[in-house]
């Protein structure tokens, strides 16, 4: 497989279900991202792993738990979730972390999503 | 402040060129970037431009910026209707800031 592969691309779950998202890229990248895309607003960046490690959690309630195993493969963990967390959730790689520090135009290669229904 | 703006909707007959128009109001920008969302699947890029120029072209694609009035155009030139997408206007400051998307639609 190539480019960037999330599963489940649909998700309903209750209130109270634990469940994960999953997101694998086979680019060689060394960032990882998970945004959040809801009916007109704008897509909302949740997590950001730069090599392994988290370097932006913005203001991302506790419910959602990120985990990157490895450079490759980011999880997005879900648990107690409320329904106006249903929404499409996108994960991204990009061959480097786009800080202020990077000069490159970071681009970036999204998956398909997962769809998130909670009831 | 960081904010992208475009309009949400643009409606556009098959054949026709569509212009999408996009503001942002951080001057730092560095990168300007156009991305295209078909339905039920991710952002695919389709292009981006330097902050330093102010033309880019692709095949059927033309990027302008405008630096002094902060504005991002892409034309898309003989639309068809395989281009009918959202398209989202983005810009990287210290990350990349996305805009809420302008949905392209086909009219035949």
């Amino acid at each position: 497989e190539t480019g960037v592969t999330q599963t489940p691309r649909h998700l309903v779950m209750g209130m109270t279900n634990k469940k994960s998202l999953k997101c694998e890229q086979h680019l060689g990248h060394n960032a990882m991202y998970w945004y959040k895309q809801s009916a007109k607003k704008p897509l909302e960046l949740m997590f950001v792993y730069s090599l392994e490690e988290r370097v932006e959690n913005n203001s991302v309630p506790s419910r959602f738990s990120p985990e990157c195993p490895n450079s490759s493969h980011l999880f997005l963990h879900l648990h107690t979730l409320q329904p106006e967390d249903s929404a499409l959730y996108l994960c991204a790689s990009s061959q480097e972390y786009g800080s202020v520090f990077s000069s490159g135009a970071n681009v970036l290669t999204f998956g398909a999503g997962s769809r998130l229904t909670v009831l | 402040g960081e904010d992208v703006e475009q309009s949400l909707f643009l409606s556009v007959r098959e054949g026709d060129s569509s212009v999408i128009n996009c503001t942002y109001t951080d001057s730092s920008s560095t990168y300007l970037y156009w991305y295209k969302q078909e339905p039920g699947a991710g952002l695919q890029l389709l292009t981006y431009i330097f902050s330093n120029m102010d033309m880019k072209q692709d095949q059927r694609l033309t990027v302008l910026l405008n630096k002094k009035d902060k504005h991002l155009s892409l034309r898309i030139a003989d639309t068809q209707t395989g281009d009918s997408a959202i398209y989202f206007c983005a810009e990287k400051v210290n990350k990349i800031i996305f805009g809420k998307g302008t949905r392209l639609h086909i009219l035949p």
